[in-house]
């Protein structure tokens, strides 16, 4: 079937210690999307690469990084977590249609936990 | 001022009830709306999308817009225990890049 893999499903690390999360997808979309979701939050768009092109959400730390080496696969670099990073990341996908929805598809997210 | 408004709940109805999800929105540019469900640590799974004013219907579940008010609810029939869980709804429109807009969501609760 396809889908959005998210990688791992839970991610304990330390104040302060870099951490990435991966994303891979075989549905062959053209949009790859990273959100953070805190508790009873909607999810909130860090940015998204469409193809190789790459859009940063203005209130977006510094802190998130990202890197899309191919189609398929797409990394969150959290440089220096601090205990607000604490949450569920979550990786989307769509066509990246530009007339009509363009429909996202989630991951089942990774949850961070920062001691 | 939220673009996006939905009352975060929780609901909780008994299993058959009908229920009411609802999102409102001040964007005017918005052009297509989705539901989601998300189950507790899990991620949004798609339930349905619209593309215009009216209802659309798909099994138990009825999506409708209202633009002329930005309104937009999501109808489930005869609940079931397994519909319990967080319905996020979410907009966009054409040359938005991409992007969506969700509500806070609402969690709703079936209980037996």
């Amino acid at each position: 079937d396809a889908m959005v893999i998210q990688n791992p499903r839970y991610q304990v690390t330390q104040f302060g210690k870099p951490v990435t999360l991966s994303c891979s997808q075989t549905l062959n979309h053209n949009v790859m999307y990273w959100y953070q979701q805190k508790s009873s939050q909607a999810p909130k768009l860090l940015f998204h690469y469409y193809d190789k092109d790459f859009n940063n959400e203005a209130d977006t730390p510094d802190n998130f990084q990202s890197r899309r080496p191919n189609t398929s696969f797409c990394f969150l670099d959290i440089r220096s977590p601090g205990l607000g990073d604490a949450a569920m990341y979550l990786c989307a996908t769509s066509r990246g249609s530009v007339a009509g929805p363009d429909t996202q598809y989630f991951g089942p997210g990774t949850r961070l936990t920062v001691l | 001022q939220k673009e996006v408004e939905q009352d975060p709940g929780p609901l909780s109805v008994p299993e058959g009830a009908i229920v009411s999800l609802n999102c409102t929105y001040s964007n005017s540019a918005f052009q297509y709306f989705m539901w989601y469900r998300q189950y507790s640590r899990k991620g949004p799974e798609l339930l349905m999308y619209t593309y215009s004013s009216g209802n659309k219907e798909d099994g138990r579940f009825t999506a409708q817009v209202d633009k002329s008010s930005k309104y937009i609810s999501l109808f489930i029939r005869d609940s079931q225990p397994s519909d319990s869980a967080t319905y996020l709804c979410a907009m966009g429109f054409t040359g938005g890049g991409n992007k969506l807009t969700f509500g806070t969501g609402t969690q709703l609760k079936v209980e037996l």
